[in-house]
């Protein structure tokens, strides 16, 4: 149980382009949704907390129009890399959380390169 | 500011031998306390999660221990299989009522086990 995906697993896009990566929770309903960025050899970094049908919470310095997030149903948030630039190259996961457990399940992550 | 501070760095250890990864924090309201393990390319994947009500928690090969009046918490990995040969995270949360539990991770170890 606890299975959360992504999709893509991993995308190449031209700089100035938009993606949008999709997590999914696949046995479990989350109300409550995390997105990190994570850099070679470095610890995760969160970027915003996604709560189904309300607006994400941003980290610090995470830019809000840059990283649009959606949490449209209890199994479904999506993060959208608008006019994506080299420097956003990075791995993006995603996390779920299961109910009241606190407990987060990760997904296997997205692998970003702008060009 | 780190607010959850791993150590070693790395650590090489034999197959079946012990492998021990501490951690400390400095948030006193820090209520939830998971060990995370990643392999390269891969989401994180929770293994333990510990309350401070309870000083050990055992699953299968993996032990916590936590030290509240130290503020510190440790990974203990039994038997240690070159399957183990990952990247450990330590991370806590404050978990407030009703969910968005935002954990603060630590850097990561990376545990080599040889055979």
């Amino acid at each position: 149980g606890a299975v959360v995906s992504q999709h893509p697993s991993w995308v190449i896009c031209k700089s100035g382009t938009s993606v949008k990566i999709e997590c999914r929770s696949l046995d479990f309903q989350a109300t409550t949704m995390f997105w990190y960025r994570q850099f070679p050899k470095q610890s995760l970094m969160l970027m915003a907390t996604s709560n189904e049908g309300s607006k994400a919470t941003y980290e610090q310095g995470v830019e809000k129009d840059k990283f649009l997030i959606n949490h449209a149903s209890l199994t479904l948030s999506t993060l959208t890399v608008t006019s994506a630039h080299p420097e956003d190259s990075s791995f993006y996961i995603c996390s779920a959380e299961q109910g009241q457990s606190y407990e987060q399940y990760f997904g296997p992550g997205t692998r970003l390169t702008v060009t | 500011q780190q607010q959850v501070k791993q150590s070693p760095q790395s650590l090489i250890v034999q197959k079946g031998g012990i492998s021990i990864i501490n951690c400390a924090y400095e948030n006193t309201a820090f209520d939830y306390f998971p060990w995370y393990q990643q392999f390269p390319g891969k989401g994180p994947a929770l293994l333990i999660a510990i309350r401070p009500d309870v000083s050990e928690k055992k699953e299968g090969r993996f032990t916590i221990s936590f030290n509240k009046s130290a503020k510190q918490f440790s990974l203990h990995i039994m038997d240690s299989q070159p399957g183990d040969s990952a990247t450990y995270f330590c991370a806590a949360s404050n978990t407030p009522p009703g969910g968005n539990n935002r954990l603060a991770f630590g850097k990561g170890n990376q545990v080599v086990v040889i055979p």
